[in-house]
This record gives C-alpha cells, structure tokens and sequence, in this order.
C-alpha cells in the first residue's frame, strides 16, 4: 500500500520570499514521486519527478524537491515566490506494482504582494 | 504534440439528459485515466484503459459508461446524472507497458479538464 501526507493544507508567503511545502510518503516499493500544480478551474501541471535517479529534482518555474528516504520526505522548495505561484500543489506517489497514483489532499499556496 | 484535449470545457445538464465528455491524445500513449474531483479536494480515480480495455474501475455507479473506441480517444458517456456528481472531470494518459520505463515511467499528462454542473 502507499500513501502520501501534505502536511500544510495552506501555505501563506509573501512576495520575493522562500517556499516550502511538505510532503511525506509510504510505500511498500521503490517510489516515483511526483508534485503536480493546479490553477483555480485548471487540469494537473506536472511540476517535477523523481523516478529513482538523483534526488535532487529539478522542475519548472524555478522549483526543486528533495528525496531523503531516511525522512520519507519528498519537499518542495522555491528560492524566491512570484504572485504566479499562487495554486494547488498536490504531492502524488505511485509505484511501478500498481500504475496508479496516490495524491496528498493538496497543499494552497497563497503569495501576498 | 504533448497535449491531453478534453471537451466540452463546461457542461450543464438536467438529471434525465443524456451528455458525454471526450477527451484526445496523441502522444501514443496506451493508458489513459478518468478522474473526478470536487471543489477543494485531490482528483479522485474512476475508471483506467490500458492498451484500451478497462483495466480499473473504482466501484464507479453505472450512471457513468467509460468508453475508449481507440488507442486516441475516450470518452465518458452520463446519463441521468444527480446534483452531488457535479464536478471538475479529468482526463490524463501515460505510457503503457513497452513504452513506459526510462524518466517518462509512471508520468500522468492531464487534461485540462470539463466542468460538469447538474441541476
């Protein structure tokens, strides 16, 4: 079974500063991991992807996730928020046994002027 | 091309209509996903085609017919629907089988979805 936990349900920031969205996973396998975006009344943005390689990730816009399996952590991170940024932010798991996903109850980013 | 294109964007319907949703790849992707996802919550699965033989269906109610006529296309077909399905609807694709694998495995492209609302 796999599972995954956003552990903010929102997420204030103003302006020019740093992002964090948290994020932890269990799975009985090797995990792919992935954080998607969603604007309000949009379809799914894959942001980035870890699928195993290095654990550092790098996605769009700027952001980047960690993977420590010793945390079961996967983090999203941001050095500087833009008012663009503002959306949904759901941290997903699958693994290769079952071809599906396991979304988190999504992260609300909201970034102040 | 590395869209997902569903349609209609917005659809209102009564309870006694009969209406479907579509949704278009080609990315040559072999699987392909319906979601539904109320306000404020995560995309919930409903149904998955692979290689386009329904593979999973979510113990969906019968009011909602999955049906995917090629490797392109599938669509969603509803009929006497209530208030409590109006949703966002999804759809996404992945690669399948000898075409997943390598950085692309396990990676949904979503459409931008079909607003459903039923009076």
């Amino acid at each position: 079974a796999q599972s995954v936990t956003q552990l903010d349900s929102h997420v204030s920031v103003s302006e020019g500063t740093p992002v964090l969205l948290r994020c932890n996973y269990s799975s009985s396998y090797s995990p792919s991991l992935f954080w998607y975006v969603q604007h309000p009344n949009k379809g799914l943005q894959l942001l980035l992807k870890y699928t195993s390689a290095a654990t550092l990730v790098k996605g769009i816009n700027g952001f980047e996730a960690e993977f420590k399996k010793s945390e079961t952590s996967f983090h999203l991170t941001k050095p500087s928020a833009h008012m663009s940024d503002a959306a949904e932010y759901f941290c997903v798991v699958s693994d290769e046994r079952y071809s599906t996903l396991t979304f988190g109850k999504g992260t609300m980013l909201l970034v102040s002027p | 091309d590395t869209e997902v294109t569903q349609t209609p964007k917005h659809l209102v319907m009564g309870m006694t209509n009969k209406k479907s949703l579509k949704c278009e790849q080609h990315m040559g992707h072999r699987a392909m996903y319906w979601y539904k996802q109320k306000a404020k919550k995560p995309p919930e699965l409903m149904f998955v085609y692979s290689y386009e033989k329904l593979s999973i269906n979510e113990s969906v109610p019968s009011r909602f017919s999955p049906e995917c006529p090629n490797s392109s296309l599938l669509n969603l077909h509803l009929h006497a629907l209530q208030p409590e399905d109006s949703a966002l609807y999804l759809c996404a694709s992945r690669a399948a089988g000898e075409l997943a694998g390598g950085s692309g495995a396990n990676v949904l492209t979503f459409g931008a979805g079909s607003r459903l609302t039923v009076l």
